[in-house]
């Protein structure tokens, strides 16, 4: 079975400033991974997702994440962060054909500084 | 656009009363979902259908159950509602397939439910 780790549980940085949200997992193949979002009081949205290939993600809202497998981690980065993306972020791990074994982290919640 | 809705946005039930969350998505995706959201805890999967009168219990199905009459349609039910059973509902789908293990879930937008 899988699992997935988000050490932060909140982060506050200053608009403008770079961003970086932490995730690791664990699982003992390629895993699918996913970064989601979750504005106040709304369901979650796809930010972003790997499967294989290039291991730097490229999502919606300018947000990117790269896949390290050695350090089993999937950090999600923003290089300058807007007052509208104070959110909840969702990392989540999946395995190949199984929709109900997708594993979502704790979260962490941002916020943003003016 | 893709839409999942969830009919009840905010519910106030008594302990012991019989609680029903409706769901309908308009994507014709086989897959549906119930989750439960918890500070802390992030989602946890309460149900999963993958087609119609399928299902597949999730990590934390005692409580709750469900029915899937039609493909469009997921009902989350708690038979007799608890106080510890308080907290944010999402109901969610996605494609099915091959690789259904790395489709996009769409969420709907959730339903508060607070149990007195």
């Amino acid at each position: 079975a899988q699992s997935v780790t988000q050490p932060d549980i909140h982060i506050t940085v200053s608009e403008g400033a770079s961003l970086e949200l932490r995730c690791n997992y664990s699982y003992g193949a390629t895993p699918y991974l996913f970064w989601y979002v979750q504005s106040p009081g709304q369901g979650l949205q796809l930010l972003l997702k790997y499967f294989s290939g290039d291991t730097l993600v490229q999502g919606i809202k300018g947000f990117e994440a790269e896949f390290k497998r050695s350090q089993s981690s999937f950090n999600l980065r923003k290089p300058s962060v807007h007052w509208s993306d104070a959110a909840e972020y969702f990392c989540a791990v999946g395995r190949y054909s199984s929709a109900s074994k997708i594993i979502f982290g704790s979260g962490t919640r941002l916020s943003i500084r003016p | 656009d893709v839409k999942v809705t969830q009919s009840s946005r905010y519910l106030v039930k008594r302990t012991g009363e019989k609680v029903f969350l409706e769901c309908v998505q308009d994507m014709d995706h086989e897959n549906m979902f119930w989750y439960r959201q918890d500070p802390g805890l992030g989602l946890r999967l309460i149900y999963f259908s993958y087609d119609v009168k399928m299902k597949e219990k999730g990590d934390i199905p005692e409580g709750y159950s469900v029915s899937r009459e039609k493909k469009e349609r997921f009902s989350l039910i708690l038979e007799s509602a608890s106080t510890n059973q308080t907290s944010m509902y999402l109901c969610a789908s996605s494609i099915s397939g091959t690789h259904s293990g790395g489709n996009t879930i769409y969420f709907g937008e959730g339903s508060w439910l607070t149990v007195v």
